[in-house]
């Protein structure tokens, strides 16, 4: 099992470009989740999924947009990236009421 | 709403003492509460959970937590620190289940020889 892959590592965006946070998972879990992570702050949800089709929004969902066509794909999309979304972002899974597995992480800088 | 406070930032102590990382929850419905370690540049790892079992919850490495319902408190122990302990820990609670975890702002622990 690979776990909880997550592309790409880093990436440096201009303000008001869009782009694609990958997450993938080869465990058949039915709960995928995006979290920040930022200085001071903690973790803080995003957007999450409990099943192929469904997904709701976390604590800050303003800016993205997250779609989960299949089990094991969970992607998460900036629209128009703002300085304000330069953070690290953690996808997470797990099976529904089980504990969560996270991702290696994306680190990501608006400029 | 559920929430978890750490105190301290930062925490260091020597190779060998004891580790006492402290978490303090909110929440109005009996919670589930979690320890989690980050290594730089690396991924959240479990290092133990609480989930209305036996008060006292052992972890991986070494580490246990004690569910203190009158003090509202999960506060994180090793008897002996290495430094290969050194890490960022992150507390969390969430009201049911394993999903939607709400983490307190992490305690850096610093580990000198």
């Amino acid at each position: 099992n690979a776990g909880v892959t997550q592309t790409p590592k880093f990436q440096v965006l201009k303000t008001g470009q869009s782009m694609t946070l990958q997450c993938a998972q080869d465990m058949n879990h039915e709960y995928m989740s995006w979290y920040r992570q930022d200085p001071g702050m903690g973790l803080r949800l995003i957007h999450y999924s409990v099943g192929a089709g469904i997904t709701d929004q976390g604590e800050v969902p303003n800016g993205y947009n997250v779609s989960r066509s299949t089990t094991e794909d969970f992607p998460l999309r900036l629209l128009s990236a703002a300085p304000s979304q330069t953070s690290v972002y953690f996808c997470a899974s797990s099976y529904l009421g089980e504990t969560q597995y996270f991702g290696p992480g994306t680190r990501l800088l608006v400029l | 709403a559920q929430s978890v406070t750490q105190l301290g930032s930062h925490v260091s102590v020597s190779e060998g003492a004891l580790v006492l990382l402290r978490c303090n929850y909110s929440s109005s419905v009996p919670p589930y509460l979690f320890w989690y370690v980050q290594y730089p540049n690396q991924g959240l790892q479990l290092l133990l959970k609480y989930t209305s079992a036996a008060t006292l919850v052992k972890g991986i490495n070494g580490f246990e937590a004690e569910f203190k319902k009158s003090e509202t408190s999960f506060h994180l122990t090793k008897p002996s620190a290495h430094m290969s302990d050194a890490a960022e820990y992150f507390c969390a609670v969430t009201p049911s289940g394993f999903q939607k975890l709400v983490f307190g702002t992490g305690t850096r622990l610093l580990v000198s020889p």
